[in-house]
């Protein structure tokens, strides 16, 4: 248990449905993380949330929305997706740059049929 | 753009025995992380290595940063079945202030067999 719970932990979802992840910390960290992990890629960073704010979105297709109401929280709005974004989505959270690493959810499995 | 290189990508070493897993990357950076992953589970911090000579051990895992060489090393020693998982580095391409964006190597799948 590393502090950061995602919600599902598998989530199977048509191409035309809508669903969300959660991301919750507890840690009082201010920064948190989307990465994507496919099976054949290395860890993909997809946003970034320091603050509250936005600040790196690294050419995510607009499919994928996130949220983040607070520094605790975290969303990612799933729309229209395709087969191929089919993959383990991790939450991550961190300090803001305090010399310390980044705690990682348990991630959730996302299969797009 | 950051590449960050593991090597090797699969590695099948027997009980008792010492290997070592390098990762290289392309850009000048001083912060560099070792994360472990056991399948179906998430990422657990193993290290985090914050300047040219760092060294940090922890049981049979001994990692090390030289960042004139851009090269870290992930040595096992004597390993045990327990230590078989996949194995990440990890670098942040910026110095200063801000949050922090990490990028990862594809990770060695480590296999240790009796």
């Amino acid at each position: 248990e590393t502090g950061v719970t995602q919600t599902p932990r598998h989530l199977v979802m048509g191409m035309t449905n809508k669903k969300s992840l959660k991301c919750e910390q507890h840690l009082g960290h201010n920064a948190m993380y989307w990465y994507k992990q496919s099976a054949k890629k290395p860890l993909e960073l997809m946003f970034v949330y320091n603050f509250k704010e936005q600040t790196e979105n690294n050419s995510v297709p607009s499919r994928f929305s996130p949220e983040c109401p607070n520094s605790s929280h975290l969303f990612l709005h799933l729309h229209t997706l395709q087969p191929e974004d089919s993959a383990l989505y991790l939450c991550a959270s961190s300090q803001e740059r305090l010399n310390t690493e980044a705690f990682f959810g348990q991630g959730t499995r996302l299969t797009v049929v | 753009e950051l590449k960050v290189e593991q090597n090797p990508l699969f590695l099948s070493m027997q009980e008792g025995k010492n290997y070592t897993i390098y990762c290289n990357y392309s850009t000048t950076s001083d912060r560099l992380y070792w994360y472990r992953q056991d399948p179906g589970k998430s990422l657990e911090s193993l290290f985090v290595l914050l300047s040219n000579g760092a060294v940090k051990q922890e049981g049979r895992l001994m990692a090390s940063l030289d960042t004139k060489a851009r090269l870290s090393t992930l040595h096992i020693t004597a390993a045990v079945h327990d230590l078989s998982a996949t194995y990440f580095c990890a670098v942040d391409p910026y110095s200063g202030a801000g949050s922090y964006q990490l990028t990862f190597g594809k990770g060695t799948k480590l296999s240790v067999i009796p």
